[in-house]
């Protein structure tokens, strides 16, 4: 079946500007993942969500920063007026499930590079 | 993970040849680990994984050996190929929790 899927792929926004970012996570996938990449770094975990509850929001890094999973499938990550250090890729990742104490692989998705000018 | 900014550590080796890619984690208690390929434009792809229980596990071409009494990690990737050129990243889990921690990555060349 189809992998993790982002749009849009690219998005550049001014300063100040609302932005909407999209994941469509692996059908079936109860678990699903949020993380910001800055050019040149491994991921940092922003928030994870298992079906439409967000169980940790912890890593969000202010409060212009907000994700939702309204049916358990689609995720939005929002960004309130974008600021220059906002630019990063925002990638997405779901697994299968989530057990108590039990790791499971991650699947992630190609990412959406936003630029802030 | 700690940040090297634009400037990657970097492993050039030989089409052929073994490489080892190292990584130093910081959570004594963290108890699953995982390695990441990400090329170009795209997501990290999981390749292997490890748990604390277990020192080595072995994977098709791929080797994670886990140390730790010294909190290190390695994967050797044997007879390197062009297509394993991409930069591998390190990942930490612990007990279970919803949180991946990511190392910084190394860059790896391969030279036809």
């Amino acid at each position: 079946g189809a992998g993790v899927s982002q749009s849009p792929r690219y998005k550049v926004a001014k300063r100040g500007q609302d932005v909407a970012l999209r994941c469509d996570p692996i059908s079936g996938h109860v678990s699903l993942f949020w993380y910001q990449q800055a050019l040149g770094q491994g991921p940092e975990f922003l928030t994870y969500f298992q079906n439409e509850a967000q169980l940790d929001k912890s890593g969000l890094p202010s409060d212009r920063f907000f994700a939702e999973r309204p049916e358990g499938s689609v995720s939005t990550l929002k960004i309130q007026r974008t600021q220059q250090e906002d630019s990063a890729v925002y990638l997405c990742a779901s697994s299968f499930h989530r057990l108590a104490g039990v790791q499971e692989t991650q699947y992630f998705g190609p990412g959406t590079r936003l630029l802030v000018l | 993970g700690e940040s090297v900014g634009l400037h990657l550590p970097t492993l050039s080796v030989q089409e052929g040849d073994n490489s080892i890619i190292n990584c130093a984690y910081s959570n004594s208690a963290s108890d699953y680990f995982i390695w990441y390929k990400q090329e170009s434009g795209k997501g990290p792809q999981f390749i292997i994984d490890i748990r604390s229980n277990m020192d080595k596990r072995q994977g098709q071409r791929v080797t994670v050996l886990l140390n730790k009494t010294v909190k290190h990690l390695s994967l050797q990737i044997a007879a390197t190929q062009p297509g394993d050129s991409a930069v591998y990243f390190c990942a930490e889990n612990k007990g279970g929790g919803f949180k991946t921690i990511f190392g910084a990555g190394t860059r790896l060349f391969v030279k036809a």
